[in-house]
């Protein structure tokens, strides 16, 4: 069975500094990962995926996430947050026509 | 132009009675969902339907019945409202159908559903 941990619930950074947001999945089959946006009262947005390929996935509004097989991982990373970033962020894989979500991340970027 | 739309966007209504939420996607897609996203956030899949034929149906109640007139549109019926029913229902749509592990999916804005 496929399932997603996001390891923090929370994470609160100051304005320009970087932030990663961590996200593991375990899986016996090969997987197409995702990480969705969620702005406050909105719908989810996708910010990035990776099917494929380069293990480096460069997505919108600044955001990266690198795939690592060995370590099970598919964190998310922004070298300068801002105030706009926040938002609740999801990691998700895909099996079998269906997402199956991590518990969200709240990233809370402060002045 | 909106890519999947649902009506209404809040929702208020008392214990036990019916009520119907409406997605509709004009995105030409052949796969439409359902979400639920609970109070803690956590969002987990009700149904898939492809083409007018459900293909996913998650342990969800009975009183729970999705409903696809066309492959644009996907209902979502709730019978006898529970106070636990409380929460944002997500209708999201995709190009591939089932069995496809590639499944980039599209959200719309959410249903927030109040049952008193």
């Amino acid at each position: 069975a496929q399932s997603v941990t996001q390891l923090d619930s929370q994470v609160p950074v100051f304005e320009e500094a970087p932030v990663e947001l961590r996200c593991n999945y375990s899986s016996s089959v090969s997987v197409y990962l995702f990480w969705y946006v969620q702005y406050p009262n909105q719908g989810l947005q996708l910010l990035l995926k990776y099917l494929s390929g380069s293990t480096l996935v460069k997505g919108i509004n600044g955001f990266e996430a690198e795939f690592n097989k060995s370590q099970t991982s598919f964190h998310l990373r922004k070298p300068s947050v801002h105030i706009s970033d926040t938002a609740e962020y999801f990691c998700a894989v895909s099996l079998g026509g269906k997402l199956i979500f991590g518990q969200g991340t709240e990233l809370s970027v402060k002045p | 132009d909106t890519a999947v739309s649902q009506t209404p966007k809040y929702l208020v209504t008392q214990m036990g009675n019916d009520k119907s939420i409406k997605c509709e996607q004009n995105l030409g897609h052949d796969t439409m969902y359902w979400y639920k996203q609970d109070s803690k956030k956590f969002l987990k899949i009700m149904f898939s339907y492809n083409n007018k034929e459900l293909i996913i149906n998650e342990t969800v109640p009975n009183r729970f019945s999705p409903k696809s007139p066309d492959k644009a549109h996907l209902n979502l019926h709730i019978n006898s409202l529970e106070l636990g029913d409380s929460a944002v229902y997500f209708c999201a749509s995709s190009r591939l159908g089932q069995g496809a592990s590639y499944n980039e999916q599209f959200f719309g804005p959410g249903t927030r559903l109040t049952v008193l």
